[in-house]
């Protein structure tokens, strides 16, 4: 089944805490991306990544690192998280093409920092 | 990237037909229109795509004028499970990174 898979669902975790959220797909896609959603503010991107050691900023890049060492994950990381990213995280995969606006969305990763 | 406008929220009954409309009025020529659909603490899921005239699926139809400024998602005989914000994007082959979902439109379908 074709489908982009994040871990962990729910995390919990204290202020400065390192910590990473991990994205997997298994469609073969180049195209990679985290986005944060907040009540009021919809979804924002926060980094994307069209192939393996390529990534870019998105709109919201601060309090965030990505890497693409391999083609199929895409993790998040949060190397001092503050309460301010206490949001709902989605990872998203597709692939380019000329109409490659199908993305494929992860189940998201409830963050809390306290 | 075109900017797209599209209602903050409709209601509707089960059974009902519901038709969004989002206006894209700077489309450029390559671009293409995606509709999402979200439900709660969920994440969008594609419902269909189209670059003109008329697309239809087993989940929606999508209508596309010769002008292309606007377009309509079609929703027929919704249901309950319908319920969902429903978010209209504008893009092109190599912007999929800078993809923006606006607010969407919450759709809500009551008994």
């Amino acid at each position: 089944e074709a489908q982009v898979t994040q871990n962990p669902r729910y995390l919990i975790t204290v202020t400065g805490k390192k910590l990473t959220v991990t994205c997997s797909q298994n469609m073969n896609h180049e195209y990679m991306s985290w986005y944060r959603q907040d009540p009021g503010l919809g979804l924002r991107q926060i980094y994307y990544s069209m192939n393996v050691e390529v990534t870019d900023k998105g709109d919201v890049p601060e309090g965030y690192k990505v890497s693409r060492k391999e083609k199929r994950n895409f993790p998040l990381i949060l190397e001092s998280p503050s309460p301010n990213q206490t949001s709902l995280y989605f990872c998203a995969s597709n692939s380019p093409g000329r109409s490659n606006t199908e993305a494929f969305f992860g189940q998201g990763t409830r963050l809390t920092v306290v | 990237l075109a900017k797209t406008t599209q209602p903050i929220s409709m209601d509707s009954y089960e059974g009902q037909e519901v038709n969004i409309t989002c206006s894209h009025n700077n489309i450029a020529t390559n671009d293409y229109i995606t509709w999402y659909q979200q439900f709660p603490s969920q994440g969008p899921r594609f419902i269909i795509q189209g670059y003109k005239t008329k697309v239809t699926n087993e989940v929606a139809s999508l209508f596309i004028p010769a002008d292309r400024k606007s377009s309509t998602l079609s929703l027929p005989r919704v249901s309950l499970s319908d319920t969902a914000v429903y978010y209209c994007l504008v893009g092109v082959t190599d912007s999929w990174g800078k993809l923006q979902f606006g607010a969407g439109t919450q759709v809500v379908v009551t008994p």
